[in-house]
């Protein structure tokens, strides 16, 4: 275990369904990002949050919706997906204001939208 | 973006050293350069971080050359259990970006 917890693992849903997977961090960390990774792609940086404010917001279109009630928890809010949203997301975590500290990510959650 | 580049895949006999090489020839003087590694369809795992000098734990080594310009990881004894994909990546402001990392395979 990393000390950063996504659940669920894997997720199947309609185009229609409404989700949300969930991020949760147990090393005291200020900030919390998502990745997506689709197949053999690089992992693109969706969403940063620092001490619980969006800082980043990289071109996501608006049917993912991030959450951020607290510096240990996020969220990322699903409707109206398509089928090429599929992917892996992944969450992490670290300390900023610190230069030379690294991240720490979640197993991800497996998305499959049908 | 990535400021980092990286062969695309790689192989290593196991029990041999692999070595990693990675080209980031824009890094600033105070950025870091970090290493992770993902084995299929888990999240990174960290490696090792280093900003100057040659770093070393009990997973690699790093080896950064003087100008900054690139560097290398050796996993010292690879094992069928590191074969993944490692990405070599430079911290910009408090934000990490992937490349496309070198796909490691070690075989028996």
């Amino acid at each position: 275990e990393t000390g950063v917890t996504q659940t669920p693992r894997h997720l199947v849903m309609g185009m229609t369904n409404k989700k949300s997977l969930k991020c949760e961090q147990h090393l005291g960390h200020n900030a919390m990002y998502w990745y997506k990774q689709s197949a053999k792609k690089p992992l693109e940086l969706m969403f940063v949050y620092s001490l619980e404010e969006r800082v980043e917001n990289n071109s996501v279109p608006s049917r993912f919706s991030p959450e951020c009630p607290n510096s240990s928890h996020l969220f990322l809010h699903l409707h109206t997906l398509q089928p090429e949203d599929s992917a892996l997301y992944l969450c992490a975590s670290s300390q900023e204001g610190v230069s030379n500290y690294g991240y720490t990510f979640g197993s991800g959650t497996r998305l499959t939208v049908v | 973006d990535a400021k980092t580049t990286q062969p695309p895949s790689m192989d290593c006999a196991e029990g041999r050293a692999a070595n990693l090489p990675c080209n980031h020839s824009t890094i600033s003087g105070n950025e870091y350069v970090y290493w992770y590694r993902q084995i299929h369809s888990q999240g990174p795992q960290y490696i090792i971080h280093g900003l100057k000098n040659n770093e070393t734990n009990e997973m690699a080594s790093l080896i950064i050359t003087e100008d900054r310009k690139s560097s290398t990881l050796i996993l010292p004894h690879a094992t069928l259990r590191d074969t993944a994909v490692y990405y070599c990546i430079v911290r910009t402001g408090n934000q990490f970006y992937f490349g496309t990392g070198t796909s490691l395979t070690v075989i028996p």
